[in-house]
């Protein structure tokens, strides 16, 4: 079995300023990690993926994340937010080998102020 | 574009009624998903198929609801007597298995039910 948790429902920001959403995952296998956004009333737009390799990932629109394995975590930075960069953001957890199922945490929602 | 199709995007449906839902997934993906989302929660696994096989249901997916995917192609999504607890978003995603493992998960744009 495997879980999400991301420990801010929401998290206010200055425009420019830098920004941390956290994520923790448990899982009895190696796991793939993923983080998603999703704007009002849309689906969900993959933002960057850790899948092996290098602990830092870089994904689209500025944003990256880092796995750390001994602390189960892969927590998402920017380090200076938009207006535009408000949304809900998830992190997601599919376990190596079977049906990779993805498995989501709760979401944080960012608001970016002016 | 060839992303992940869903529709209708949004449905106002009487309690009690039927509604059937389709998804179109990335023409080469062989892994489809069902997932639903309520109003501030994440998505929430309901099913999986792998090519035409049903694989795995969450115990989320009651009797009322079903689930296809005829010759591994698009897919459908009934539920049956709708009750007010099923008005959520019903998120379709897909993805492909490569040889290292599986690619990441592709959304759609999501069905709006409205169960009234």
């Amino acid at each position: 079995a495997q879980s999400v948790t991301q420990l801010d429902s929401q998290v206010p920001v200055f425009e420019e300023a830098p920004v941390e959403l956290r994520c923790n995952y448990s899982s009895s296998v190696s796991v793939y990690l993923f983080w998603y956004v999703q704007y009002p009333n849309q689906g969900l737009q993959l933002l960057l993926k850790y899948l092996s390799g290098s602990t830092l990932v870089k994904g689209i629109n500025g944003f990256e994340a880092e796995f750390n394995k001994s602390q189960t975590s892969f927590h998402l930075r920017k380090p200076s937010v938009h207006i535009s960069d408000t949304a809900e953001y998830f992190c997601a957890v599919s376990g190596w080998g079977g049906s990779y199922i993805p498995t989501f945490g709760r979401g944080t929602s960012l608001i970016v102020h002016p | 574009d060839t992303g992940v199709s869903q529709d209708p995007r949004h449905k106002i449906t009487k309690r009690g009624q039927n509604v059937t839902f389709r998804c179109d997934p990335i023409s080469e993906h062989n892994r489809l998903y069902w997932y639903r989302q309520t109003l501030g929660q994440g998505p929430e696994f309901l099913t999986y198929f792998q090519n035409e096989a049903q694989l795995e249901k969450s115990r989320l997916l009651s009797d009322r609801f079903s689930a296809e995917r005829p010759k591994g192609s698009f897919s459908t999504l009934e539920i049956q007597r709708t009750e007010q607890g099923d008005s959520a978003m019903y998120l379709c995603a897909s993805s492909v298995r490569t040889g290292a493992g599986s690619t990441e998960a592709f959304f759609g744009q999501g069905t709006r039910l409205t169960v009234v």
